[in-house]
């Protein structure tokens, strides 16, 4: 129980284009879903917290208008960088609570990695 | 603001057991975390601790808490080459609203 997936897994794009990651639940229902980077041989750092339904809370320092959460349901929040640049090549990892249980668990997608040309 | 610091780089022999080190700043912190990730993958949750425990065992694994001196370690008992692995540790507080990740602790396990 309790897996996350994340679609896709690795992405190519150019210069100036938008891409979209999907953040699904698959056997659960998340009250509230997370959106970390990971640079190489570093530490995840959070970007932003999404809660069903409403705004996301993003980390001081994370553009809210280039990347954008839309947490649309208890099982699926999305992160779209928009005109992604080359800085924005990164591994990005969600993860997402489960609803009904005690709050200090998070369980971790699998990782997007991102390789903008 | 919230610093959880670890060590780099941790080489053992495999049957040998492992012992991952990390300190954290925040005095707030109510639940301390260990976080297992290997090569291209997302990250498992192997263990945590409250932070009103001092010790916690769970198989090969034994977490201890030293609250005074913010230390948390992980001991890996009969480490296998299948352990190697990136190790964070993280903490979060009573809100349980973010976790803040410490800078990984590379474990390399060699027959």
């Amino acid at each position: 129980g309790a897996v996350v997936s994340q679609h896709p897994s690795w992405v190519i794009c150019k210069s100036g284009t938008s891409v979209k990651i999907e953040c699904r639940s698959l056997d659960f229902q998340a009250t509230t879903m997370f959106w970390y980077r990971q640079f190489p041989k570093q530490s995840l750092m959070l970007m932003a917290t999404s809660n069903e339904g409403s705004k996301a809370t993003y980390e001081q320092g994370v553009e809210k208008d280039k990347f954008l959460i839309n947490h649309a349901s208890l099982t699926l929040s999305t992160l779209t960088v928009t005109s992604a640049h080359p800085e924005d090549s990164s591994f990005y990892i969600c993860s997402a609570r489960v609803k009904g249980t005690p709050t200090y668990e998070q369980y971790f997608g699998p990782g997007t990695r991102l390789t903008v040309t | 603001g919230e610093d959880v610091e670890q060590s780099l780089f941790l080489s053992v022999r495999e049957g040998d057991s492992s012992v991952i080190n990390c300190t954290y700043t925040d005095s707030s912190s109510t639940y301390l975390y260990w976080y297992k990730q290997e090569p291209g993958a997302g990250l498992q949750l192997l263990t945590y601790i409250f932070s009103n425990m001092d010790m916690k065992q769970d198989q090969r694994l034994t977490v201890l808490l030293n609250k005074k001196d913010k230390h948390l370690s992980l001991r890996i008992a009969d480490t296998q080459t299948g352990d190697s692995a990136i190790y964070f540790c993280a903490e979060s507080d009573t809100g349980f609203q973010k976790l803040v990740f410490g800078t990984g602790t590379r474990l390399l396990v060699s027959p």
